[in-house]
């Protein structure tokens, strides 16, 4: 079985640019979490969804961040306008919430490097 | 809220030897679960082991094994035989339980393991 996909894998932008990164869960799993990792904040998770439904956007720095899930297979994270220090790598993981060990299974992850 | 503390940024082993990656976890739920992550240098996340608070025996996956000690709040991975490939930054997890009430997963600071010839 396919695992978690992440496009792109890698992008470079410049500040004020609009980025969208996105995002294709494990077939079946009904959560979706979206978290950053730098090495000043170690990982951080940023938002999770529950069958399509955001349930905690807690962890989203500030209003320039936006996520979307339209349906079970497919969520976007979007940054706009982007600033140098949204770089970081962005990692989308996927779990079946309803088995107790609820294990999230993480994607290859987004490096973005915002110049 | 849940934290997790991980005291080891940096462990070295030979190849062949066993070694032990510390993790102590603080919560006051009842019921939780605890994951050990390994993220080699290409940057993936992947899976390796997990253990619920109440099961009574360690969790084992191959040469993997997790000493969880529950009085203690800790939570520690056992990698035996190791091999290069087992260099990587190590992270240890936790998430309330049960399933359904709140799977958001809390992190420690990792700990990067070298094995050496």
């Amino acid at each position: 079985d396919a695992g978690v996909i992440q496009s792109p894998r890698h992008e470079v932008t410049e500040m004020g640019q609009e980025v969208t990164l996105r995002c294709k869960p494990i077939s079946g799993h009904n959560s979706l979490f979206w978290y950053r990792q730098t090495m000043m904040r170690g990982l951080e998770l940023l938002i999770y969804f529950n069958n399509n439904v955001p349930i905690d956007d807690s962890g989203m720095p500030e209003d320039r961040f936006s996520a979307k899930m339209p349906n079970a297979s497919f969520s976007t994270l979007k940054i706009q306008p982007s600033e140098p220090r949204d770089s970081a790598v962005y990692f989308c993981a996927s779990s079946f919430e309803g088995a107790f060990t609820d294990t999230q299974y993480f994607g290859p992850g987004t490096r973005l490097t915002v110049l | 809220a849940q934290k997790i503390t991980q005291t080891q940024p940096g462990m070295f082993v030979q190849e062949k030897e066993a070694v032990t990656l510390d993790c102590t976890y603080d919560t006051s739920d009842q019921s939780y679960g605890l994951f050990w992550y390994k993220q080699p240098s290409s940057g993936e996340m992947i899976f390796l082991i997990y253990q619920g608070s109440y099961d009574e025996q360690n969790a084992t996956e191959g040469r993997y094994s997790l000493n969880f000690q529950k009085a203690r709040k800790s939570a520690n991975l056992v990698i035996s035989a190791s091999q290069l490939g087992d260099s990587a930054m190590y992270f240890c997890a936790t998430f309330r339980g049960p399933s359904g009430t709140a799977s958001k997963l809390t992190f420690g600071t990792g700990t990067r393991l070298q094995v050496t010839l």
